[in-house]
């Protein structure tokens, strides 16, 4: 059973379009964090949210959990090459808590 | 802030030896850190939890016996691959939570087991 259903699984778009990357589940999380993964090396932490319907930015990517803190979303505004990369979502039930991941969502921005 | 860092970052062993994984927490004090498996397109397996100072809580499925943790201080953690075989062949991941919510992930190790 997975209880974080992260969506697309898989994306390839041309440089400047725009994107949006859904995590969902049924459980209530107390935090949920976004990674990025480059082939060959481990996640790098992009944004931790923990209030519901919290908007946090980060340049060109706009992440947002869901009032009920089940869901999550991750937009990226004009997605450039450098975007290219396997974006994760994973949520804690508790603070301290082990990472549930996503299944992940493989990117590809063509130039 | 919160660098991971992880050795070796690649091994190549043959079947039937054992392999150690060491995992640190370069600026920070962990005394929680995780291990996970990754294969390719593919996301993280959460494999254990490793707390210092006492015994790693190992997720279903994950034979204990054959992937040994030990959190000695709270800098490092090790895993160790035993009598590896090549269904063993993974990119093996750990991390890192200095406090709160936040974990920190290590660089991996590519284990390929011939």
């Amino acid at each position: 059973t997975q209880l974080l259903e992260q969506s697309p699984q898989f994306l390839s778009i041309q440089e400047g379009e725009n994107l949006t990357v859904y995590c969902n589940s049924s459980s209530v999380f107390s935090s949920l964090q976004w990674y990025r993964q480059e082939p060959g090396e481990g996640p790098v932490l992009l944004v931790t949210v923990v209030t519901g319907g919290e908007v946090k930015k980060l340049k060109r990517l706009t992440f947002q959990f869901g009032d009920a803190r089940k869901d999550s979303s991750l937009h990226i505004t004009a997605a450039q090459p450098g975007d290219t990369g396997l974006y994760l979502c994973a949520g804690a039930r508790n603070q301290g808590g082990k990472l549930i991941f996503g299944q992940g969502t493989e990117l590809s921005v063509k130039p | 802030g919160a660098v991971v860092s992880q050795h070796p970052s690649w091994v190549i062993c043959k079947s039937g030896t054992s392999v150690k994984i060491e995992c640190r927490s370069l600026d920070f004090q962990a005394t929680t850190m995780f291990w996970y498996r990754q294969f390719p397109k593919q996301s993280l397996m959460l494999m254990a939890t490793s707390n210092e100072g006492s015994k790693a809580t190992y997720e279903q499925g994950v034979e204990k016996d054959k992937f040994l943790i030990n959190h000695a201080s709270l800098t490092l953690s090790t895993l160790t691959v035993t009598s590896a075989h090549p269904e063993d062949s993974s990119f093996y991941i750990c991390s890192a939570r200095p406090r709160g919510y936040e974990q920190y992930f290590g660089p991996g190790t590519r284990l390929t087991v011939t």
